[in-house]
């Protein structure tokens, strides 16, 4: 089926531990953008692209990497992960051009102790 | 203060009530959409709008530019559209694969 696949849906880590949360999306979107949700604080942008091998920091980029190297897939990397990276992320792409909205992804329910 | 405003936080409804959700944003915009995510954690686009009006089955969509406000309307609802319901806005010099998120309103619908 079309659309935006994020493994795994849940995770726990360790604190220090590194992980890498996959998003793929067989639409051919230009654009993806990975955003984290927490409770009071709604959703927010972690980092996006524009397209294969452009990718910018959103609003809290700190903590986490994200690399661009096709248009289908989009990778989070957290680095280290922290007790303040526990949260429901979620990956979600949309065309370049045109009026479609955005197309979510499932999310990735990470905790870490 | 928030770029982007959604009242109310919590709305609960009659089955059959019109609903309205308000959301107001402080910053020039290139498009304003609505999301609506389900209980189980699902979200799903459900506008994206830059001037007008847009219907889709029993949900409406209006945007004001100059007034810098959007509101979304469920007619005839339904105990099926309780979800939170999210507006976000892409600002006019922004990329367009950034978004600011409202904080959701929460819509409970009783039969």
């Amino acid at each position: 089926n079309a659309g935006v696949t994020q493994t795994p849906k849940f995770q726990v880590l360790k604190t220090g531990q590194s992980m890498t949360l996959q998003c793929a999306q067989d639409m051919n979107h230009e654009y993806m953008s990975w955003y984290r949700q927490d409770p009071g604080m709604g959703l927010r942008l972690i980092h996006y692209s524009v397209g294969a091998g452009i990718t910018d920091q959103g609003e809290v980029p700190n903590g986490y990497n994200v690399s661009r190297s096709t248009t289908e897939d989009f990778p989070l990397r957290l680095l280290s992960a922290a007790p303040s990276q526990t949260s429901v992320y979620f990956c979600a792409s949309r065309p370049g051009q045109g009026a479609r909205g955005y197309t979510f992804g499932s999310g990735t329910r990470l905790t870490v102790v | 203060k928030n770029e982007v405003e959604q009242s109310p936080q919590n709305l609960t409804a009659q089955e059959g009530e019109f609903i309205t959700i308000n959301c107001s944003y402080s910053v020039g915009i290139s498009a304003l959409h609505w999301l609506q995510q389900h209980p189980g954690g699902g979200i799903v686009s459900l506008f994206m709008l830059s001037s007008g009006k847009k219907k889709h089955g029993r949900l409406i969509a209006t945007i004001n530019i100059q007034e810098k406000h959007s509101s979304l309307h469920i007619t005839a609802s339904h105990p099926r559209d309780s979800a939170v319901y999210i507006c976000a806005v892409t600002g006019r010099w922004a990329s367009g694969s950034r978004l600011t998120f409202g904080e959701g309103t929460q819509l409970t619908v009783n039969p």
